[in-house]
């Protein structure tokens, strides 16, 4: 079974510009949740998705903002980047989204720079 | 708030055992997971406690105490593949997690 995969790997983007990071869940998983990490901030919740719909929200500006595909792929989008963005961003999907504790399989992340 | 403390850095011996704490404030968390996160890679998955107690899985050992809101892992027989970054996480509401900030592991030969 693959594993969460994430694309590009690798980004070095400019100020004000935008973004895009895709994530392809595991197979028959529905939930897909975004991570930023930083060295300073550590592990830091995005948003999750599941079945198209933002369920849950971290406290992040409202330049962050993903959207999730009828396949359960997922995608975020940073717009007007700031130097601060720089970080690994972590997608990880989940067989569901109910309550309850279920394990979160991580993908490698995007590694994004923003000079 | 649902602050999540543990310590940045330990250094243990090869073969021995380490105990990595814990602590948060008790509410809004269903359960504690523990995640390794060796540099340049994903998270991955060791552990996860809903019920106070001691869960064991092989080398690794994980407790929770819910009411006072701590938890530790705990390596016996230290690798050298063992240093890495152990995070707990608390599991929140619709798999939010809220994550420590880590504690980086060093194994010395």
């Amino acid at each position: 079974k693959a594993g969460v995969t994430q694309t590009p790997r690798y980004l070095i983007k400019t100020r004000g510009q935008q973004v895009t990071l895709s994530c392809s869940p595991i197979s028959g998983h529905r939930s897909v949740s975004w991570y930023q990490q930083t060295p300073g901030q550590g592990l830091q919740f995005l948003f999750e998705y599941f079945s198209e719909t933002q369920r849950n929200k971290g406290n992040f500006p409202g330049r962050f903002s993903g959207r999730q595909f009828s396949n359960s792929r997922s995608e975020m989008n940073v717009s007007t980047l700031e130097l601060g963005d720089s970080a690994l961003y972590l997608c990880a999907s989940s067989y569901s989204s109910l309550a309850g504790a279920e394990e979160q399989f991580f993908g490698p992340g995007t590694r994004l720079t923003v000079l | 708030g649902q602050n999540i403390d543990q310590p940045t850095e330990m250094t243990a011996t090869e073969g021995a055992i380490v105990q990595i704490n814990c602590t948060y404030q008790t509410s809004g968390f269903n359960g504690l997971f523990w995640y390794q996160q060796h540099a340049g890679e994903a998270p991955t998955f060791l552990s996860y406690n809903v019920l106070d107690g001691l869960e064991e899985k092989g080398r690794f050992s994980s407790f929770l105490s819910r009411s006072k809101g701590y938890s530790y892992l705990l390596l016996k027989e230290l690798q050298m593949k063992d240093s890495a970054s152990y995070l707990c996480a608390g599991d929140g509401s619709a798999r939010q997690l809220t994550f420590g900030s880590g504690t980086q592991l060093t194994v010395l030969p």
